[in-house]
């Protein structure tokens, strides 16, 4: 069964704080991962798609580092935001069918 | 661009009826779309991936008679829980891939909040 974990579970911070947390995955058969930005009664907003080891992909204040060798990824947020308050999702793929295997998520609130 | 809606955004229904979700993809040709479901303090769970215009394939444990998906066209995928019970009570979100992506993003609805009494 291929699992994926993220970690911390939630995380509170205050403004300005930078933050970062974890997605581990199967180091083997991979081919993609992904990360997901999803606010309540929205939809979850596609950040990334990270495919090579060693990829690094920055979107504003938000970036993501992949490690595929040991089967983790980091998401880092600097300087912190309340607008940045959501769950943020990590999905795995080991193919191309679009078969996505999510983490639990990260509960980030961001306090001004 | 890349918004896909979803309808109804809740539903309460009684044990024994049949429930439709819509899932349109609003501005763009979709040529797969996906199903998911999620249980309290659960991550979101594949439940079955659908194609337009052929059958869909279901995830290992879900019933294809019960949860019947139809993909009539590259912009509308529906899911039906048919004769629902309490336990099909959940969260359903669909996904969506361009037609010409070469990067697999997902585009996801906002989901429904199904609740059968």
């Amino acid at each position: 069964i291929l699992n994926v974990e993220q970690s911390p579970q939630s995380l509170h911070v205050q403004e300005g704080d930078s933050t970062n947390f974890t997605c581990s995955f199967p180091s083997s058969n991979f081919y993609a991962l992904h990360w997901y930005r999803w606010e309540t009664a929205k939809s979850p907003e596609a950040l990334f798609v990270m495919t090579l080891n060693g990829d690094e992909k920055k979107k504003g204040r938000i970036s993501a580092t992949l490690n595929t060798k040991e089967g983790y990824s980091y998401l880092y947020i600097k300087g912190s935001q309340p607008e940045d308050s959501a769950t943020y999702l990590c999905a795995f793929s080991s193919s191309n069918t679009g078969k996505l295997i999510f983490g639990q998520g990260t509960t980030l609130q961001v306090k001004p | 661009g890349a918004v896909v809606s979803q309808h109804p955004s809740w539903v309460i229904c009684k044990s024994g009826t049949s429930v439709k979700i819509e899932c349109r993809s609003l501005d763009f040709q979709a040529t797969t779309m996906f199903w998911y479901r999620q249980f309290p303090k659960q991550s979101l769970m594949l439940m079955a991936t659908s194609n337009e215009g052929s059958k869909a394939t279901y995830e290992q444990g879900v019933e294809k008679d019960k949860f019947l998906i139809n993909h009539a066209s590259l912009t509308l995928s529906t899911l039906t829980v048919t004769s629902a019970h309490p336990e099909d009570s959940s969260f359903y979100i669909c996904s969506a891939q361009k037609r010409e992506s070469y990067t697999d993003t997902q585009y996801f609805g906002p989901g429904t909040r199904l609740t059968v009494l």
